[in-house]
């Protein structure tokens, strides 16, 4: 299946440390998303990076994307206690009606 | 003024009952999605729809059916609850069906079966 993997499965960082999550994919995609998710709500888009992209910049946060690998990476920098959420990397195809698919999840623990 | 909004928030019931959970968007976008998230937190979509229109059905039983009445509500009823339909299940929405759009979602109705 189209779905992608996270790794690693938890991290536990202090407070100021970057934090660094990698996503697996196995097909092709048209792009890929990061989405953030806290305990007990609903899932926040954070980034999204074209297949023709590379790197991408959003405040402290700094993806990269190698298709040729099919793989990803979530950087975040300067890690805040607020950071502590799960992350997940979504694919996309390209063409028509395609439908996003979610990885496995990150659990992030920022320890003050 | 909440952007995805679910109810109910928590829903407890008996295995063999019928259950709805109903969803509303008043972001102005003209797709809706269910999905389900397991305990193991694996997220997988079970239904899209495109003004009204259904556009993805995953395989899931028959026994869940999702009905929009209009491109702002999507409610997803659910027939001779079993125990393994134990998830927390998410609404969400974007402005196209396109692959790339950003998904809103919403906070999630925790439905438990006994």
């Amino acid at each position: 299946s189209q779905q992608g993997e996270e790794d690693p499965q938890a991290l536990s960082i202090q407070e100021g440390e970057n934090a660094t999550m990698n996503c697996s994919y196995k097909t092709s995609i048209n792009n890929l998303q990061w989405y953030r998710q806290n305990s007990g709500r609903g899932l926040v888009h954070l980034i999204l990076i074209r297949s023709n992209e590379r790197e991408k910049h959003s405040g402290r946060l700094r993806v990269t994307l190698d298709t040729s690998k099919k793989s990803s990476s979530l950087l975040i920098t300067a890690s805040r206690a607020a950071d502590t959420a799960s992350y997940f990397c979504a694919t996309a195809l390209s063409g028509g009606y395609q439908k996003v698919t979610f990885g496995t999840g990150t659990k992030l623990q920022v320890i003050p | 003024d909440t952007a995805v909004s679910q109810t109910p928030k928590y829903l407890v019931t008996q295995m063999g009952n019928d259950k709805s959970i109903k969803c509303e968007q008043n972001l102005g976008h003209d797709t809706m999605y269910w999905y389900k998230q397991d305990s193991k937190k694996f997220l997988k979509i079970m239904f899209s729809y495109n003004n009204k229109e259904l556009i993805i059905n995953e395989t899931v039983p028959n026994r869940f059916s999702p009905k929009s009445p209009d491109k702002a509500h999507l409610n997803l009823h659910i027939n001779s609850l079993e125990l393994g339909d134990s998830a927390v299940y998410f609404c969400a929405s974007s402005q196209f069906p396109a692959s790339g759009e950003t998904q809103y979602f919403g906070p999630g109705t925790r439905l438990l079966v006994l």
